[in-house]
């Protein structure tokens, strides 16, 4: 079974502030996906990762996954309350139709 | 700009009882999947559809079932509910296995 562990569960941090949350499994992953998720949403897709060592940026927000395909770390600079929000990493079963999910990493950025 | 659309947005059953969450995408996507989201646990499949007339079980598919009679919708049936059933239920579309999934904004089932 292909598990997905993130971490921290839960973070909560001042407007301006940096944060790193991770997401790391012992199995090795064709692509991962990360999301973000508002309350009464569904899953929004943010970026996939492909590549082992790719980085990717959208605007303040830095994706990186690992050179052996079993993590991935998203970094979030100068964060603010439009942050807010539980971000969810994901990695495909064989297919991107049978997605396994990690259990979320749940931001709180406060003004 | 429909996207995927589920209804109801709310349910509360009693055990026992029946029924049907409906789920509609209007992309013409071939793949489409149900997940169940519980506090602590993430998103989980339940069941999942490669095209019209094909379905599979997911991760946790016991106590449910799906059918897939047209490309557009894809149905998730409980056929007796248990309260281990309460949780929010998301389906998520894609155009082929290789695309990132669209999913819709959830049915928040409640079951007493």
């Amino acid at each position: 079974t292909q598990l997905l562990e993130q971490s921290p569960q839960f973070l909560s941090i001042q407007e301006g502030e940096n944060l790193t949350v991770y997401c790391n499994s012992s199995s090795v992953f064709s692509s991962l996906q990360w999301y973000r998720q508002e309350p009464g949403e569904g899953p929004v897709l943010l970026v996939t990762v492909v590549t082992g060592g790719e980085v990717k940026k959208l605007k303040r927000l830095t994706f990186q996954f690992g050179d052996a395909r079993k993590d991935s770390s998203l970094h979030i600079t100068a964060a603010q309350p439009g942050d807010t929000g539980l971000y969810l990493c994901a990695g495909p079963r064989g297919s991107n139709y049978k997605l396994t999910f990690g259990k979320g990493t749940l931001l709180t950025v406060n003004p | 700009n429909a996207g995927v659309t589920q209804t109801p947005k709310f349910q509360v059953l009693k055990t026992g009882q029946s029924m049907t969450l409906q789920c509609a995408q209007d992309m013409n996507h071939e793949y489409m999947s149900w997940y169940r989201q519980d506090p602590g646990m993430g998103l989980r499949l339940i069941h999942y559809s490669v095209g019209a007339g094909i379905t599979d079980q997911g991760e946790v598919p016991n106590g449910y079932n799906v059918s897939r009679s047209t490309t557009e919708d894809f149905p998730l049936r409980l056929l007796s509910a248990a309260p281990s059933q309460t949780s929010v239920y998301f389906c998520a579309s894609s155009a082929d296995s290789s695309q990132p999934q669209h999913f819709g904004d959830g049915t928040r089932l409640s079951i007493l």
